[in-house]
């Protein structure tokens, strides 16, 4: 069945710092969602990408898609406290999203 | 988020129990999902629902039931509980239809525990 794998599996950073996630599926997709998850929260939607080679940026945080659709990657630049928790990938093949294990981000003031 | 709650928000229960978790909106949205979440899996898809009746399997949908009966509620029965089956269950809605997707929005979140 359809895998989605992220990198790393944790990951600590200086405040400042910047910090990337990536996302990996055995299979083309035909759209990604990224999630956010604070400590004791449930995940909060924060954006979709659908075109081969699409990036969005929303402030601090960069998405990308990959160009063959089976790839995508989440950058913070210089991390804030704020930007603690887990951070998702969901990908799509059919009608269903199939979530990434996720990355839990720790930021140390 | 407003427009999606789920009871009991905890519950500890004894193995070999039924058990049935509830979610409730209040969007219309057409699809309803319930995810369990265990440290080392991320979110793992045990059924969905694209509309009144009208219901499929996940990924791990052993042991679990659920039922529609109506668009605001889907119901999530585990028929006997097991200690695997100890985790943080997430109901989660999309208004999303065949050509176009949208991001989901979570429930709070059910925390079970099986002893």
């Amino acid at each position: 069945g359809q895998q989605v794998m992220q990198i790393p599996q944790y990951q600590h950073v200086q405040e400042g710092e910047d910090f990337t996630t990536y996302c990996n599926s055995s299979t083309t997709l035909s759209n990604i969602q990224w999630y956010k998850q604070r400590p004791g929260g449930h995940p909060v939607f924060l954006i979709q990408l659908v075109k081969s080679g699409e990036v969005k940026k929303q402030k601090r945080l960069t998405f990308q898609f990959g160009e063959a659709k089976k790839n995508s990657s989440l950058h913070i630049t210089a991390t804030q406290t704020t930007d603690v928790g887990t951070y998702f990938c969901a990908g799509r093949n059919t009608d269903k999203l199939i979530f990434g294990t996720g990355t839990r981000l720790q930021v140390f003031p | 988020d407003a427009g999606i709650t789920q009871s009991p928000r905890h519950k500890v229960t004894e193995t070999g129990t039924p058990v049935t978790l509830r979610c409730h909106q209040t969007e219309n949205h057409r699809y309803m999902y319930w995810y369990r979440q265990d440290p080392g899996h991320g979110l793992r898809l045990i059924h969905y629902s694209y509309g009144v009746k009208d219901t499929d399997k996940g990924e791990v949908s052993d042991g679990y039931s659920v039922s529609r009966s109506k668009t605001e509620d889907f119901l999530l029965t585990l028929e006997s509980a097991t200690s695997s089956q100890t985790s943080v269950y997430f109901c989660a809605i999309s208004e999303s239809t065949s050509l176009l997707n949208y991001g989901y929005t979570f429930g709070s979140g059910t925390r079970l525990t099986v002893v």
